[in-house]
């Protein structure tokens, strides 16, 4: 089985302030693992994903991620928070040979001008 | 925009009825996926298509059925409509099956309301 955890269902972050994202993931197997944001009203919205390789990942917007093995992490980063990133942020994970994408509950990410 | 395109934007209709949702994947995409997101439930993976093929089944009840056809756009049919079905129904696309590693591109969704 594959899962996905959002630890926090809302994150406030200050303009110009580092956002940080919580995501740990369980799986079988070497993890594919994704982040995508869905702004009100809209479809997700690919943002970066890890296959192998660099640990961090670089996406866009200007986001990036760091994966963590040993922790079975990946946490979705970005160093100057806009008030534009205020969107609902989900992270999701699948393992080779398996169809399936598992996605977490999504975390409410607040950004205070 | 993704590229993946869904019909109808809004639906509203009455408990005990039919629907039909209709997604077109992005150009060159031949898997498609059906998601339903509700506040209780979350993002839930419902079923998945490969060039015309049933791939995998998620948490799709007895009621729903899919389908993808030759041109390759999708269409998830929901039956014996329940208050509990009211839901933001995605569908999206990748490129391959389950040894891709591609991403998924999401429509805009179809907003189902069951009165």
């Amino acid at each position: 089985a594959q899962s996905v955890a959002q630890p926090e269902d809302q994150v406030n972050v200050a303009e110009g302030n580092p956002l940080t994202v919580k995501c740990t993931y369980s799986v079988s197997g070497n993890p594919y693992l994704f982040w995508y944001v869905q702004y009100p009203n809209r479809g997700l919205q690919f943002l970066l994903k890890y296959i192998t390789g660099d640990n961090l990942v670089k996406g866009s917007y200007g986001f990036e991620a760091e994966f963590n093995k040993s922790q079975t992490s990946f946490h979705l980063k970005k160093p100057s928070a806009l008030v534009s990133d205020s969107a609902l942020y989900f992270c999701a994970v699948r393992s080779y040979g398996n169809n399936r994408l598992a996605f977490g509950k999504g975390n409410q990410v607040v950004v205070i001008p | 925009d993704s590229g993946v395109t869904q019909t109808p934007k809004h639906l509203i209709t009455a408990t005990g009825q039919r629907v039909t949702l209709r997604c077109s994947p992005r150009s060159g995409d031949l898997s498609v996926y059906w998601y339903q997101q509700s506040l209780d439930q979350g993002l839930q993976f419902l079923i998945q298509y490969y060039n015309g093929e049933e791939r995998a089944k998620g948490n799709i009840l007895e009621r729903f059925s899919a389908q993808q056809f030759p041109d390759l756009h999708s269409e998830l049919n929901l039956s014996s409509l329940e208050l509990g079905d009211s839901a933001l129904y995605f569908c999206a696309s990748s490129v391959g099956w389950e040894t891709s590693y591609n991403e998924q591109f999401f429509g805009p969704g179809t907003r189902l309301t069951v009165l």
